[in-house]
């Protein structure tokens, strides 16, 4: 039973360049949710995805933007790269009809900004 | 928003020691989950635990859904207990889950 992965897990980019960030859900999960991680820090909520529309966002700016596709996998998009774009972008993934919600991470993408 | 504490912030045991992680939050929650983030980054699912009591080899978890805290022990740890320990709840009720974390526990195990 494939789990959630995500790619690339490191890279670097200079500021005001893009970023595209995939991920793919663990086998049976139709949902998947994007979290930023500065260091030292807990997660935060970015974005989720489900049926191929953005379904909830947090308190992040439109500079963050994402897609599902509908073989429920995901990109996450950063434009116009800040330094403070630096941290591990995880992503998550559940279905939508679970008794529980219970979430399930992939090992992340550790992006720097230059 | 809902707001999750945890304690300590750090701690530090010899290998074989017990403890126990407090995380505390605001409002009612229909998700609380426990985390263990490896030195790579994955958070690794340790409990799903709204409300009751579970166990799982070493670690076993307690969540007092009326008193909006909960608590993660381990016993005999061990060095590959190193890491950060995350607390994380959602408050809404509806679909798929929103997650609003604490800033964790960092615990080390040294021989």
């Amino acid at each position: 039973d494939a789990g959630v992965t995500q790619s690339p897990t490191h890279l670097i980019k200079t500021r005001g360049q893009q970023v595209t960030l995939r991920c793919s859900p663990k086998s049976g999960h139709d949902t998947v949710s994007w979290y930023q991680q500065a260091l030292g820090q807990g997660p935060q909520f970015i974005f989720q995805y489900y049926e191929e529309e953005e379904r909830q966002r947090g308190n992040f700016p439109d500079r963050f933007s994402g897609h599902q596709f509908p073989n429920y996998s995901s990109e996450l998009n950063v434009n116009a790269l800040l330094l403070g774009d630096s941290a591990l972008y995880l992503c998550a993934s559940s279905l939508v009809l679970s008794n529980t919600g219970e979430l399930f991470f992939g090992e992340g993408s550790r992006l720097t900004v230059l | 928003g809902i707001q999750v504490e945890q304690s300590p912030p750090d701690l530090i045991l010899q290998e074989g020691a017990n403890s126990t992680l407090r995380c505390n939050f605001s409002d009612s929650v229909n998700n609380l989950q426990w985390f263990h983030q490896n030195p790579w980054g994955q958070l690794i699912n340790l409990f799903y635990i709204p409300s009751g009591t579970k166990q799982n080899g070493r670690l076993s978890a307690t969540t007092v859904a009326t008193e909006r805290y909960s608590l993660l022990y381990i016993s005999s740890s061990q060095t590959t207990d190193s890491g950060v320990y995350f607390c994380a709840v959602e408050a809404n009720t509806g679909t798929a889950s929103k997650l609003t974390f604490g800033t964790g526990t960092r615990l080390q195990v040294t021989l």
